[in-house]
């Protein structure tokens, strides 16, 4: 079992939806969760990162599932510009290290 | 000046040739990384440093030598690539909670090294 788990999608989308995006990931010990947006041939950035109770940040909200080991993120009135890669980041608990686990990722495209 | 500067930011090189990587951070952290991502695939992890000292080493071929000089600079010495090592080689910068920083430690990534083996 992959250590984070994303639909690849690609979620096709009008602009104006709302788009949910899930994540599953593999170690309970995990404490470090983010989602990361990635466009096409640059490097993925941090778009917020996720906290137990929930948060929210403009048009997005992340939501974590500590039981099930379940990450979301809801966009709200999709634009244009969200399309992207979205990179769901688990931190991997070590002793020697402190490392993030990316997602494969899910593709959003946006339509006119 | 961004926080995490890679250079170059694009090479090609054969298969016999030696060339490095440079990655510089400007934000004290304490961690340094080394990902590859292949055409339509996720990040892979190749890399891991904190404190200057390397603590994790993910299978990576030896014809992939990280160095770490300082908390601020990461380099990856290649040699005798081959063909699918064609990447985009992306470096990033964090601070180990381990040593200080929040739980929340995000990773900051450079712009990447597009990598073409020929």
């Amino acid at each position: 079992r992959k250590e984070v788990e994303q639909d690849p999608g690609p979620f096709n989308v009008p602009e104006g939806a709302t788009v949910a995006f899930n994540c599953t990931y593999s170690n309970s010990a995990s404490q470090s969760f983010f989602w990361y947006r990635q466009d096409c041939r640059k490097e993925p950035k941090l778009l917020m990162s996720v906290y137990s109770s929930g948060n929210e940040d403009g048009r997005f909200t992340a939501q974590l599932n500590r039981a099930s080991q379940y990450i979301s993120l809801l966009i709200r009135d999709s634009k244009l510009s969200d399309s992207a890669t979205y990179l769901c980041v688990v931190n991997s608990p070590q002793d020697s290290s402190y490392k993030l686990i990316f997602g494969s990722g899910t593709r959003l495209l946006v339509r006119p | 000046e961004t926080g995490v500067t890679q250079t170059p930011r694009h090479l090609v090189m054969g298969m016999t040739n030696k060339k490095s990587l440079k990655c510089e951070q400007h934000l004290g952290h304490n961690a340094m990384y080394w990902y590859k991502q292949s055409a339509k695939k996720p990040l892979e992890l190749m890399f891991v440093y904190s404190l200057e000292e390397r603590v994790e080493n993910n299978s990576v071929p030896s014809r992939f030598s990280p160095e770490c000089p300082n908390s601020s600079h990461l380099f990856l010495h290649l040699h005798t690539l081959q063909p699918e090592d064609s990447a985009l080689y992306l470096c990033a910068s964090s601070q180990d909670p381990r040593q200080g920083g929040s739980v929340f430690s995000e990773a900051f990534f450079g712009q990447g090294t597009r990598l073409t083996v020929v």
